[in-house]
């Protein structure tokens, strides 16, 4: 059974930064290309960040680009979203997803519970 | 970037009705769009992928048709456990997703 787990939300001062953290298994994570996604309070979801098996390919959402840096570590079947200089409007859900896509996102097929940030002062 | 609207924003529709729900694209996506379910506290659901195929164990009351700019969401027959909010979901350019419809029981 596929799981991805997420951790590392919680509150954060604007400014400040943040890590998040994803734990998959019961699927080949190194062969799957993986996405962000973002849920604000009450709102639509929007993509963040896209990374395909061996980081080959990489992609951001063009209002996070520069803030944000999505890594990976197959050897630990995990998935990372650095986040930086975070803003009010980043106050959000963020699942972590496994796409079906192989160099560029596609659709989503496995979506975690997600992980909750706040950015308030 | 391709924007994605979603029509209505909320239903209301009586159990057993047919519930429609339409996706206009900003620019042709071929049928590069996908559908999900989200249930009220909940991670989304895929229900639909390129546009009108259904995702294994997903109810055949369920439908998607259309291509280019415009597609359209069916629930043939509305059912209790069907409430929660739909999205499509483009994927001609990066992803993107409309802004949701929810759907509740009258």
């Amino acid at each position: 059974e596929v799981q991805l787990v997420e951790s590392g939300g919680g509150l954060v001062k604007p400014g400040g930064s943040l890590r998040l953290s994803c734990a998959a298994s019961g699927f080949t994570f190194s062969s799957s290309s993986m996405n962000w996604v973002r849920q604000a309070p009450g709102k639509g979801l929007e993509w963040v960040s896209f990374i395909s098996p061996s980081s080959t390919f990489i992609d951001y959402a063009d209002s996070l680009r520069g803030r944000f840096t999505i890594s990976r570590d197959d050897a630990k079947n995990s998935l990372f979203l650095q986040m930086n200089s975070l803003e009010d409007e980043d106050t959000a859900v963020y699942y972590c997803v496994r796409d079906w896509g192989a160099a560029r996102p596609q659709g989503v097929d496995h979506w975690g519970q997600g992980t909750l940030v706040t950015v308030s002062s | 970037d391709i924007q994605m609207t979603q029509s209505p924003s909320s239903l209301s529709a009586s159990v057993g009705d047919r519930v429609t729900i339409t996706c206009q694209a900003s620019q042709d996506i071929s049928n590069y769009l996908n559908w999900y379910q989200q249930k009220p506290g909940k991670a989304p659901k895929l229900l639909i992928y390129d546009a009108s195929n259904l995702d294994t164990g997903v109810p055949l009351r369920f439908s998607g048709s259309g291509s280019g700019t415009d597609f359209t969401f069916t629930i043939s027959s509305l059912q209790p456990e069907d409430i929660g909010t739909y999205f499509c979901q483009q994927y001609e350019d990066l992803l993107s997703f409309g802004g949701g419809t929810n759907v509740e029981i009258k």
